[in-house]
């Protein structure tokens, strides 16, 4: 079955860069959502969207900003890098609002 | 104090043992209640997603919820090494749409 596809897997940024992380939900799902997951901490959600429409948010940083496009593919900017945005950024999609299906995330590094 | 307590373990059992994985949560408004899997530097997978209070069983996986106690447990019948990984319960109020970690349990299943 086809999962949720995140890109890229990796990233390697320096402090006060810009990064781009791209997700692309399961085949028929309306909704994306954007955790981040610190190293041994619990995800912590982000923000998510609905029909292309911004549905709810978190702890989402002012320099973060997201979309959800026509094709219903997500993209989550980030400006300004700092040390601590160094984390595990998830994607979920799902059909109802419940069974959220992860994707296997990007490991962004900030040095 | 965090809305979902989730103890972290690590919790060690022998294989074939039956595991008892618990959180507890203080918002009375949350209405759906799931666990994910995951392994290290992977997404989370979900596993169980149950609503109101009562069981649920898929193969050896068991989802028990008491919503007039707060509490949720999944249990693992013969428990294999593969199963070893961090277990993150999640709930939902059913009006947001986004979900509230535990902050996971480690478990290590041993031949």
């Amino acid at each position: 079955a086809a999962g949720v596809i995140q890109s890229p897997r990796h990233l390697i940024k320096e402090k006060r860069e810009t990064a781009t992380l791209k997700c692309y939900p399961i085949p028929r799902h309306d909704t994306v959502y954007w955790y981040q997951q610190g190293p041994g901490q619990d995800p912590q959600f982000l923000i998510s969207f609905y029909e292309k429409m911004q549905s709810d948010k978190g702890s989402i940083p002012d320099r973060f900003s997201a979309q959800q496009f026509s094709d219903y593919h997500s993209e989550l900017n980030m400006s300004s890098l700092e040390l601590g945005d160094s984390a595990l950024y998830f994607c979920a999609s799902s059909q109802s609002r419940y069974e959220q299906y992860f994707g296997p995330g990007t490991r962004l590094t900030v040095t | 104090q965090k809305e979902v307590e989730q103890d972290p373990g690590p919790l060690s059992v022998p294989e074939g043992a039956i595991v008892s994985l618990n959180c507890t949560y203080s918002n009375s408004a949350f209405q759906y209640f799931m666990w994910y899997r995951q392994y290290s530097r992977k997404g989370p997978e979900l596993l169980m997603y149950t609503y109101s209070s009562g069981n649920k069983e898929d193969g050896r996986f068991t989802a028990q919820v008491d919503k007039s106690s707060k509490y949720i447990s999944l249990f693992i019948r013969d428990s294999q090494p593969s199963d070893s990984a961090t277990y993150l319960c999640a709930m939902d109020t059913g009006t947001a749409s986004k979900l509230t970690f535990g902050t996971g349990t480690r478990l290590q299943v041993t031949l």
